[in-house]
């Protein structure tokens, strides 16, 4: 069974609209880490955020917010007023106490375009 | 200071052939990974390193695949026999500690096997 979820493969924006990413996860755990992870045409990837379990605080950082859902296991992110930068993909992960944390498992990643 | 690197960035192979892919990661970092990432997927994790050992090894995909950090910083993974089927980017991250901790990647090493 997959463990992360993106739904979107794709996704078009036009500059400075706002876009939201989908994540949804499934565990037995009840700790364990969810993080995104952007990769941009170069190809390297980038930490984004990191959040465990315990913590269910929205967070933001500048033009990008995550939301955060137990209830319904899923990791949001959205990125306000995009730019032409922010295309990439992007990809959802997670790891699990059962696995001591060390298997960090990736979805299957969203690209995000983003037009002038 | 130095991002993690991979050499070669690209590596064309006959198949049956034997091929090492290097990672040198950020000075420091005890935690080392191996994934794969295919066309259009997402990376598939290979083997985590704590030091010198492999903490988890359990995403090696058969015995062709071996990988080694004999002092606990470079390492090696190793394909034995190659397949066309190994053809892929083969990304390399370290952290800091371990793997609930920020991952820092490398620019991969594309694998194609002819």
């Amino acid at each position: 069974a997959q463990k992360v979820t993106q739904a979107q493969t794709e996704i078009s924006v036009v500059e400075k609209e706002d876009v939201t990413l989908d994540c949804v996860y499934e565990t037995r755990d009840t700790t364990y880490y969810l993080f995104w992870y952007k990769q941009p045409p170069s190809g390297e990837l980038v930490f984004l955020i990191r959040r465990n379990s315990f913590d269910e605080q929205n967070e933001i950082s500048g033009r990008y917010s995550w939301n955060f859902q137990k209830s319904t296991s899923s990791f949001n992110f959205t990125i306000t007023a995009s730019q032409v930068v922010d295309s990439a993909v992007y990809f959802c992960a997670l790891s699990e106490a059962r696995t001591s944390y060390d298997k960090v498992i990736f979805g299957p990643g969203t690209s995000l375009s983003v037009i002038p | 200071g130095a991002g993690v690197s991979q050499t070669p960035s690209n590596k064309v192979t006959e198949k049956g052939k034997y091929v090492e892919l290097r990672c040198d990661p950020i000075s420091g970092h005890t935690a080392l990974y191996w994934y794969r990432q295919s066309l259009g997927q997402g990376p598939e994790f290979l083997i985590y390193f704590q030091g010198t050992g492999a903490a988890d090894d359990s995403g090696l995909p058969n015995d062709r695949f071996f990988a080694v950090r004999p002092e606990g910083s470079v390492s090696t993974l190793k394909i034995q026999r190659t397949e066309r089927g190994d053809s892929a980017v083969y990304l390399c991250a370290s952290s800091v500690s371990g793997p609930t901790y920020e991952q820092y990647f490398g620019p991969g090493t594309r694998l194609t096997v002819t």
